[in-house]
């Protein structure tokens, strides 16, 4: 079946670790998004993909970094975890068709991080 | 600069009252206009979108160029209805990426 998959749904971990978020679709969209979303707000884009080694940043700063080596692969990495970085990371895809109608954005189930 | 503004963190109304989440947004040109929803331990999904004019679970929403609004409209809410709604812009020639209100939790009473 056609989907979003994110894991791990819930993440505590230890300042200065490393960690990386998974992300995969098998919708066969170019198009994947990472959103930042702290509690109360709202998300915000902090990274994007319109294809395989194709990344750039979001609107919202990010010390994380991302890497598009598939398709349908969307990793995000914290080179060294920080209680600042504690909030909930959705993964998105999109299909552009040229139809502007066909601009619907699919969400994974989101990972909560908690950094301690 | 371009932003979504949703005024209420929280709607609680009562079973078969009317609805409304408002829903401004400052934005130059001409954007796209989504309400996303997401129920209670379910992911965020699409409800619906300015550009096809649809009726979506009798959800309804008009673009208002002149007051900058996409106010989400239901006549009668309905219990399943609570959830939290957020809306979207999505700015024009920009493909893909959303630029999000904070979200309104909306509350069904029975």
């Amino acid at each position: 079946e056609a989907d979003i998959y994110q894991t791990p749904r819930y993440l505590v971990i230890g300042t200065g670790k490393k960690i990386t978020l998974e992300c995969s679709q098998t919708m066969g969209h170019d198009k994947m998004y990472w959103y930042q979303q702290d509690p109360g707000m709202e998300l915000h884009l902090i990274h994007y993909s319109y294809g395989v080694n194709s990344t750039e940043k979001g609107d919202l700063s990010s010390e994380s970094t991302v890497s598009r080596i598939r398709t349908e692969h969307f990793p995000l990495t914290l080179e060294s975890a920080r209680p600042s970085h504690t909030s909930q990371y959705l993964c998105a895809s999109s299909e552009e068709t040229g139809q502007r109608l066909n601009t619907e954005a699919f969400f994974g189930q989101g990972t909560r991080l908690t950094v301690v | 600069a371009q932003r979504v503004t949703q005024p209420e963190k929280l709607l609680s109304v009562f079973k078969g009252a009317p609805v409304e989440l408002k829903c401004n947004y400052s934005y130059s040109g001409s954007p796209e206009l989504f309400w996303y929803v997401q129920y209670s331990r379910q992911r965020l999904q699409l409800l619906l979108r300015h550009i096809s004019r649809e009726s979506i679970k009798g959800f309804t929403a008009d673009l208002n160029k002149g007051e900058t609004s996409f106010h989400l409209k239901k006549p009668f809410a309905q219990e399943e209805d609570s959830a939290m709604y957020y809306c979207a812009l999505r700015p024009h020639g920009n493909t893909g990426k959303l630029i999000f209100g904070q979200g309104t939790t909306l509350q069904v009473k029975p």
